[in-house]
C-alpha cells in the first residue's frame, strides 16, 4: 500500500498549483482519501477529504473556496487544485488513506508547497 | 465544526515513566477519535483508532480510553523510541480536526 504525492513547488502569492497523489497496492475506489498539511515547525492541519465515489467532499475553513479536491478512480489518483495561494499555505502536503473509524492509516511522504514572492 | 483541545502541549519524562495525554472534543464524537505519533522528519503514524483499538504493529504499552468527550492516550512505560509528538484527531463529522499536538521530551 503506497501513496506518492507530487506537484509541489514555489509559487507567488495569488498563484495556483495542482497537487497529485498516486495510489497503489489497494483498491483505490473503495476508500475516501484526505489531504493534510503541516507548516514548518507546526502541527498537523486537515485540509480536505473526498469520498470514495468522488461525490462528496469536506474542506477546512482556511481553504474553503480556494482549494478543490478531486479524484480519478480510473487512474488511482487524487488531486488538490489550489488557487489564490497565500503565504500561510506554505506547508508540506500529505495525502492519506481512510481506514477504520475514518482514521488516516496510510500516509504519503508529502510534497512541499512554498508560497513566496 | 468539532474543535479538539489537547493537553499538555509538551511534557518532559524519563524512560520507564507512565505518560498520559488528554484530548477533549467540543461536542459528541462517539469513539471516532484517533491518535498519531510523529517523529522529527518523519511521516505521522497511526497508533490508535476508534479511541482504544491499537493499529497493527503498535506496542501494547500504548493504550487509549474514552470518557464522554474526553479521551486519553497512555504510554505505560516510556521507551527511548517514544520521544515524539502525539496528535489526537476526530473523524466523526465534518472537517477531520486534529489537536494541537503534545511534544514528549526526554527529562
Amino acid at each position: 500500500v503506497q501513496l506518492v504525492e507530487s506537484g509541489g513547488g514555489v509559487v507567488p502569492p495569488g498563484g495556483s498549483l495542482r497537487l497529485s497523489c498516486a495510489a497503489s497496492g489497494f483498491t483505490f475506489d473503495d476508500y475516501a482519501i484526505n489531504w493534510v498539511r503541516q507548516a514548518p515547525g507546526r502541527g498537523l492541519e486537515f485540509v480536505s477529504l473526498i469520498s470514495a465515489d468522488g461525490i462528496s467532499a469536506h474542506y477546512s475553513d482556511s481553504v474553503k473556496g480556494r482549494f478543490t479536491i478531486s479524484r480519478d478512480n480510473s487512474k488511482n489518483s487524487l488531486y488538490l487544485q489550489m488557487s489564490g495561494l497565500r503565504t500561510e499555505d506554505t506547508a508540506l502536503y500529505y495525502c492519506a488513506k481512510t481506514g477504520s473509524y475514518n482514521s488516516f492509516d496510510v500516509w504519503g511522504q508529502g510534497t512541499m508547497v512554498t508560497v513566496s514572492s | 465544526d468539532v474543535q479538539m483541545t489537547q493537553s499538555p502541549s509538551s511534557l518532559s519524562a524519563s524512560v520507564g515513566d507512565r505518560v498520559t495525554i488528554t484530548c477533549r472534543a467540543s461536542q459528541h464524537i462517539s469513539n471516532y477519535l484517533n491518535w498519531y505519533q510523529q517523529k522529527p522528519g518523519q511521516v505521522p503514524k497511526l497508533l490508535i483508532y476508534g479511541a482504544s483499538t491499537l493499529q497493527s504493529g503498535v506496542p501494547s504499552r500504548f493504550s487509549g480510553s474514552p470518557s464522554g468527550t474526553e479521551f486519553t492516550l497512555t504510554i505505560s512505560s516510556l521507551q527511548p523510541e517514544d520521544f515524539a509528538t502525539y496528535y489526537c484527531q476526530q473523524t466523526y463529522s465534518g472537517p477531520r480536526t486534529f489537536g494541537q499536538g503534545t511534544r514528549v521530551e526526554i527529562k
